[in-house]
């Protein structure tokens, strides 16, 4: 039982280049999200998608695109990645639609540098 | 908007009682979140409360009180591998959304 699988782990980009980071889940959850977390900071939001063809901005969604692929798949593209976007990216995803009492469950990370 | 205050910091014995508190201002509530992050990983869930009151969960108990717009999270028997960052969260103007606090740092002393 997988949970959430997040791939690279870790990444090393020049300024500009682009990138996708692949997200799975096999835990059959409605919604999945996206975060960000710069050293000591709490996670902020990127985007999210509450359901299979959906998604929807968060706090942070500039310089970033999503897809939601399909119910298990939400990835994250940087078209010009830029040093402002070292950061260490998370997915994770939640079961019901709705409740705010169900769980989000996490990724190991992606550790992403932009030189 | 939205936002979450919790210390940036908390140091405790081993063995003692730590509360982490937790203010939020959200356009909308749908309850109170709480979330463990040990260094290099991931974080990982601790507790809900949705209405007033306490939740006990082990040795983890969670509190809120809406109309205050606060909430708490009480750590007992604090063990060395209790250090770790805490973060409250919240869902805001939509109950799809998850906004985290900045986190407290806890370290737990000997």
């Amino acid at each position: 039982n997988a949970g959430v699988t997040q791939t690279p782990k870790f990444q090393v980009l020049k300024t500009g280049q682009s990138m996708t980071l692949q997200c799975a889940q096999d835990m059959n959850h409605n919604s999945m999200y996206w975060y960000r977390q710069d050293p000591g900071m709490g996670l902020r939001l990127i985007y999210y998608s509450a359901s299979e063809g959906t998604t929807d901005k968060g706090e942070v969604p500039n310089g970033y695109n999503v897809s939601r692929l399909n119910k298990r798949e939400f990835s994250l593209r940087l078209e010009s990645a830029a040093p402002s976007q070292t950061s260490v990216y998370f997915c994770a995803s939640r079961a019901d639609r709705e409740r705010g009492n169900q769980p989000q469950h996490f990724g190991d990370g992606t550790r992403l540098s932009i030189l | 908007g939205q936002s979450l205050e919790q210390p940036s910091e908390v140091t405790a014995v081993e063995g003692a009682i730590v509360q982490i508190n937790c203010t939020y201002q959200t356009s909308g509530f749908y309850g109170l979140s709480w979330y463990q992050q040990h260094d290099g990983g991931a974080p990982t869930f601790l507790s809900y409360n949705a209405l007033d009151g306490l939740e006990e969960t082990g040795r983890f108990s969670s509190f809120l009180s809406r109309s205050d717009s606060y909430g708490y999270l009480l750590l007992q028997e604090l063990q060395m591998k209790d250090s770790a960052s805490y973060f409250c969260a919240s869902s805001g103007d939509s109950s799809y959304k998850l906004i985290f606090g900045s986190g407290t740092r806890l370290l737990v002393r000997p």
